[in-house]
C-alpha cells in the first residue's frame, strides 16, 4: 500500500485531456514539493513535473501539474496515443524521512 | 550528456549478499545527490535510498534501513548498493537515479536499470 494514492487507470481518447490525481497528507504532499513521473512500456521513469507545476528543459508544455492542500494533479491535454504510459506522482515525506511514491496510474488512450 | 550505467545485478540466494554500481558520467558528479530506486516485477516504484552529493548525509527506506549501505566515490564518478541479508522480497530492477541537486528528491536522469533476483 502505497503513502500517495493515485487511481490506478484513467483513459482518453486522442485530443482530450486528462488529469490524474495524487492524494497524500501533511507530512508529505501538504508541505513539501510534488514530481510527476511517466514510465513508457520496458523503459526507466522519466521526469516530466517538478516543484508542483515545473516542467524539465524540453519538456512537452502539453504536461501541467498543479498542488492544492495535500492533493496534486497531472494534467494532460491533446491527448495522444504515445502518451499510453504509467504516471506516477512522489515527494518527500517529512515523518518518514525518505521519499514516497504513489503506486502509479496506468493511462490507456483509446 | 548525463548517463548512468547500473551493474553487478544478478541471481542470488536468500540472506546472502550484493553489490551494485552505477557509473555517471556527462556532469560534474560531486555536484549532485544521488539516488536507488527499485520496480518489483509488475509493480510500482519504490525509493531505496538518497545520497547527498558529499556523502555526508544518507537516508533510507525503512524496509532496507540496517541491510542496504549507499556510499559513492566522488573521484570515481560512481555510487554503490551494498545490499546485505537479501530477501526474496527485495526482487526488483534496481535504478540509479541523479537528483536536481546536492540534496533533494527530484531524479532528472535515470539508468536502465539492473535486474535483481532473490531466490533460492
Amino acid at each position: 500500500q502505497s503513502v500517495l494514492t493515485q487511481p490506478p487507470s484513467a483513459s482518453g481518447t486522442p485530443g482530450q485531456r486528462v488529469t490524474i490525481s495524487c492524494s497524500g497528507s501533511n507530512s508529505n504532499i501538504g508541505i513539501n514539493y510534488v514530481c510527476w513521473y511517466q514510465q513508457l512500456p520496458g523503459t526507466a521513469p522519466k521526469l516530466l513535473i517538478y516543484r508542483n507545476n515545473q516542467r524539465p528543459s524540453g519538456g512537452p508544455d502539453r504536461f501541467s501539474g498543479s498542488k492544492s492542500g495535500t492533493s496534486a494533479s497531472l494534467a494532460i491535454s491533446g491527448l495522444r496515443s504515445e502518451d499510453e504510459a504509467y504516471y506516477y506522482c512522489a515527494t518527500w515525506d517529512d515523518s518518514l524521512s525518505g521519499v514516497v511514491f504513489g503506486g502509479g496510474t496506468k493511462l490507456t488512450v483509446l | 550528456q548525463v548517463q548512468l550505467v547500473e551493474s553487478g545485478g544478478g541471481v542470488v540466494q536468500p540472506g546472502r549478499s550484493l553489490r551494485l554500481s552505477c557509473a555517471a558520467s556527462g556532469f560534474t558528479f560531486s555536484d549532485y545527490a544521488m539516488h536507488w530506486v527499485r520496480q518489483a516485477p509488475g509493480k510500482g516504484l519504490e525509493w531505496v535510498a538518497v545520497i547527498w552529493y558529499d556523502g555526508n548525509k544518507k537516508y533510507y527506506v525503512d524496509s532496507v534501513k540496517g541491510r542496504f549501505t549507499i556510499s559513492r566515490d566522488n573521484s570515481k564518478n560512481t555510487i554503490y548498493l551494498q545490499m546485505n541479508s537479501l530477501r526474496v522480497e527485495d526482487t526488483a530492477v534496481y535504478y540509479c537515479a541523479r537528483d536536481r541537486r546536492r540534496f533533494g528528491e527530484v531524479f532528472d536522469y535515470w539508468g536502465q536499470g539492473t535486474l535483481v533476483t532473490v531466490s533460492s
